[in-house]
């Protein structure tokens, strides 16, 4: 399994308060990528990273920022969480377009 | 993890028949597709993937056909086992991208 690891694996918060999802990877891929996942909806993009302190919007970006200061750490933070941010986030790297994609184990985050 | 599952297309298949998955992709300028395998709780797990210069891609006991005439994916499992019940989802990337699209997946049940 590529080393990928997320935590935390389960969050439970209120609604108002700001939340940071970690990242952490050992494969030395260039490209992060978080995504959520709910019930209807294939993986949606959120934010992803091309490299040290570059990041791209996804198409579900609003209300999320993400920070990448080292190559291995991947940041996702909802500044002010709402209810409709709960939902499984996944992390993803990739060594470039074109290649596969390889996910975290996910955090289950609900915001009540 | 857990979101995955509701609401999706089931196929149930007995052990050791063969199992076909099937995927319509959206986008004619895709030209690189990813098969993945979720089991509950866990995140997306790579399993094989064909570029849009080929028709077929065989791995080991799966099989990735290609049709982009009619932009559809299949993945064909040979020998089916309980260890492949999970859900199953298909990506798309086109070249020069780092974005990639994914289905929202079918769900395969081994029956013993």
């Amino acid at each position: 399994d590529a080393g990928i690891t997320q935590s935390p694996r389960h969050k439970v918060t209120e609604t108002g308060t700001p939340v940071t999802l970690r990242c952490h990877q050992t494969e030395n891929h260039r490209y992060m990528y978080w995504y959520r996942q709910d019930p209807g909806h294939g993986l949606r993009l959120i934010h992803y990273s091309y490299g040290v302190k570059d990041t791209d919007k996804g198409e579900v970006s609003d209300g999320y920022s993400v920070s990448r200061s080292k190559t291995e750490d991947f940041l996702l933070t909802l500044e002010s969480a709402t209810s409709s941010q709960t939902s499984v986030y996944f992390c993803a790297i990739s060594v470039g377009s074109n290649q596969p994609q390889h996910f975290g184990d996910g955090t289950r985050l609900s915001i009540l | 993890g857990e979101n995955v599952g509701l609401h999706l297309p089931t196929l149930s298949v007995q052990e050791g028949d063969n199992s076909i998955i099937n995927c319509a992709y959206s986008n004619s300028a895709s030209d690189y597709f990813i098969w993945y395998k979720q089991e509950s709780g866990k995140g997306p797990q790579f399993i094989i993937d064909i570029r849009s210069n080929m028709d077929k891609r065989q791995g080991q006991r799966v099989t990735v056909l290609l049709n982009k005439t009619v932009k559809h994916l299949s993945l064909q499992i040979a020998a089916t086992q309980p260890g492949d019940s999970a859900v199953y989802f298909c990506a798309e990337n086109v070249v020069g991208t780092y974005k990639y699209i994914f289905g929202t997946g079918t769900r395969l049940k081994v029956l013993a």
